[in-house]
């Protein structure tokens, strides 16, 4: 079986530019979670999709940030326009339940903001 | 509000047992994970406690005590391989689910 893959592995950008990261979870599970983590921090909660509702965007920094998950498949974070402390780890993770259910991680997209 | 803390860094010795503790504040408890993380690799999932004591599995073993806010990470035997960043996150059950980890503990296994 497949584990969540995130694309692309590594991204390079200048301020203000746009980027979009993809992610693709678990075929058959309907929870998806951003996570990102910034140099030297933990890893911190962004947003929660049950299929393609958004459940929980609390931790999503600000209105630069779009997450998207049409059809409820794979979702998409776009960025625009970014910033220097943009930099750092998103990772995409998927569970089959939501409640306690154990997250499985992709290996996450490294954005640098130059 | 929530705080989790665990030790920065750790090193041990091949063969040895090494134990990383958690402790954390969370209004909303609904359990405690640790995940393994090598570096440029996604974390990979270890245990799960949700009640009160020893979770074994294999060479790891998670203990956790909700009263104490404490959990801790027994890993025995240990390989080089088991060099790695160990995260314990616990979900916060606040509204909504969501994990919150901690900053990680990167152990080094010396031969």
């Amino acid at each position: 079986e497949a584990g969540v893959t995130q694309f692309p592995s590594h991204s390079v950008i200048e301020k203000g530019q746009t980027v979009t990261l993809r992610c693709d979870p678990i075929s058959g599970h309907d929870n998806l979670y951003w996570y990102r983590r910034v140099m030297g921090k933990e890893i911190k909660f962004l947003l929660h999709f049950v299929k393609e509702s958004k459940q929980d965007e609390s931790g999503m920094p600000n209105n630069r940030f779009l997450a998207e998950r049409t059809g409820g498949t794979y979702s998409t974070l776009k960025v625009q326009p970014a910033e220097l402390e943009d930099s750092g780890v998103y990772f995409c993770a998927s569970s089959q339940f939501s409640s306690t259910d154990t997250q499985y991680f992709g290996p996450g997209t490294r954005l640098t903001v130059l | 509000g929530q705080n989790i803390d665990q030790p920065t860094e750790m090193t041990a010795t091949e063969g040895a047992i090494v134990q990383i503790n958690c402790t954390y504040q969370t209004s909303g408890f609904n359990g405690l994970f640790w995940y393994q993380q090598h570096a440029g690799e996604a974390p990979t999932f270890l245990s799960y406690n949700v009640l009160d004591g020893l979770e074994e599995k294999g060479r790891f073993s998670s203990f956790l005590s909700r009263s104490k806010g404490y959990s801790y990470l027994l890993l025995k035997e240990l390989q080089m391989k088991d060099s790695a960043s160990y995260l314990c996150a616990v979900w916060f059950s606040g509204g909504y689910n969501k994990l919150i980890f901690g900053a990680g503990t990167r152990l080094a296994v010396h031969p």
